[in-house]
């Protein structure tokens, strides 16, 4: 079974430039969270989708971070326009349901220079 | 407000011998909880996780233990190897916060 897949790895952008991330989840997880990680920190929720509908998304900085779940299965995450602070990893991650163990994706980092 | 905290930032042992993974949590409402390990550049991988029904929950060498009234977790891991040494992040979530709420993590290295 494949696992969690995050594209790209890797992005360095300047601030202001706009910048999205991709995540497919493992198939048949009818949830999907997207986190934030800074260093030496743990993963902190973001947005948390219900098939297609974001059910929390209080942490989502809404004035530059959208995000969206097309069909209930692939997820972008958007970042526009970036600020220096926004340098993390961005992780996904995907599970049956709220009640059960989230899988992760291998994120991805990001650097805002 | 750190709902879940893990106080030691790192933790050394050698290999074969046992390591213990503290976690405390303040939400009394928390009834779910994990274990993840993280090696660099990787995600988080799920390790093992408990229910608030339950006080312990085993598999293989990793073995986690719940005590509620305290608000207390811990990892066991015996015996520990060189391959164990990674970030091991305490999760835990309730009917009152469906999200995860992770701990700041723990670096372990397990010495030869």
């Amino acid at each position: 079974e494949a696992g969690v897949v995050q594209s790209p790895r890797y992005k360095i952008i300047e601030k202001k430039q706009p910048v999205a991330f991709w995540c497919n989840p493992i198939s048949g997880h009818n949830t999907l969270y997207w986190y934030l990680q800074n260093l030496g920190q743990g993963p902190e929720l973001l947005i948390r989708y219900e098939n297609e509908e974001a059910v929390d998304d209080s942490q989502l900085p809404k004035d530059r971070f959208s995000a969206e779940r097309l069909k209930g299965v692939d997820s972008t995450l958007k970042i526009q326009p970036a600020e220096l602070g926004d340098s993390a990893v961005y992780l996904c991650a995907s599970s049956w349901d709220r009640h059960t163990e989230a899988f992760f994706g291998q994120g991805t980092r990001l650097t805002v220079v | 407000d750190q709902q879940v905290k893990q106080n030691s930032p790192s933790l050394s042992v050698q290999e074969g011998r046992i390591s213990i993974l503290n976690c405390d949590y303040t939400n009394s409402m928390f009834d779910y909880f994990l274990w993840y390990k993280k090696y660099p550049a990787e995600g988080p991988t799920f390790l093992i996780s408990i229910s608030s029904i339950k006080d312990k929950n085993e598999d293989g060498r990793f073995t986690v233990f719940l005590n509620k009234s305290a608000k207390h977790l811990s990892l066991h891991i015996v015996p520990s190897q060189p391959g164990d040494s990674a970030v091991y992040f305490c999760a835990a979530s309730g009917e009152n916060t469906d999200k995860l709420i992770f701990g700041t993590g723990t670096r372990l290295q397990v010495f030869p």
